[in-house]
């Protein structure tokens, strides 16, 4: 079967650092994308890996490896704003989006 | 630029009624693709439509239909609405297959009662 797989919550303190983790089971593979959902809004797309390796923009890194079906998001310098939900998705050569359940992250003073 | 619209925001229906959301894409995006979230829960591939062929269909049953028109808006259809068709409903555009980067719009939120 298809699967995506990553924690469902992370709390952390403003100015740490998060990362969260995606283990994927799918077919037809062709990128692993994140998303950023605050609540009551739209996903907004952060970052895509179409290779093995990081990929960094601003304060949000991510990485993939293909051989390790994984990937994880990395938010730096966190801020009050990064309380969201966070989704890794996988895509296939036709552009279907496959997401995970979410990780709510929680920022605290 | 306009990012993706879509119409109406919220709607509140029976069930065994039917129901059409509509979604405009991004100016020059000729890709769209519909998602249903339920609450707690990541979004669901239900189609995807591009150059106004369907490209692909996720695990949804017959009553959902979409089209997309020579504009590239698209509308989704669902018919014999059931409890569990309450959700988000969620249009994403892109220019190409969207393998990397698709647009969200705000969403159709749908209460089935």
């Amino acid at each position: 079967g298809q699967s995506l797989e990553q924690p469902s919550e992370v709390t952390a303190v403003e100015g740490a650092i998060v990362q969260i983790n995606c283990t994927y089971q799918t077919s037809g593979f062709y990128g692993l994308s994140w998303y950023q959902q605050h609540d009551g809004g739209a996903p907004t797309f952060l970052s895509y890996n179409g290779l093995d390796g990081l990929e960094e923009t601003g304060r949000f890194s991510s990485f993939l490896s293909r051989s390790d079906s994984y990937g994880y998001l990395l938010l730096q310098e966190l801020q009050m704003k990064d309380s969201a939900s966070y989704f890794c998705a996988v895509a296939d050569s036709w552009g279907k989006l496959q997401f995970g359940a979410g990780t709510q992250v929680v920022v605290t003073p | 630029d306009a990012g993706v619209t879509q119409s109406p925001t919220h709607l509140i229906k029976t069930r065994g009624q039917q129901v059409t959301l509509r979604c405009s894409p991004i100016s020059g995006h000729k890709s769209v693709s519909w998602y249903q979230q339920v609450l707690g829960q990541g979004p669901q591939f239900i189609f995807q439509y591009y150059e106004k062929e369907e490209r692909g269909r996720g695990n949804f049953p017959d009553r959902f239909s979409a089209r997309q028109f020579p504009n590239y808006s698209s509308e989704l259809n669902v018919n014999a609405l059931l409890l569990g068709d309450s959700a988000l409903y969620l249009c994403a555009s892109s220019d190409n297959s969207g393998r990397e980067t698709q647009y969200f719009g705000p969403g159709t939120r749908l209460l089935v009662l």
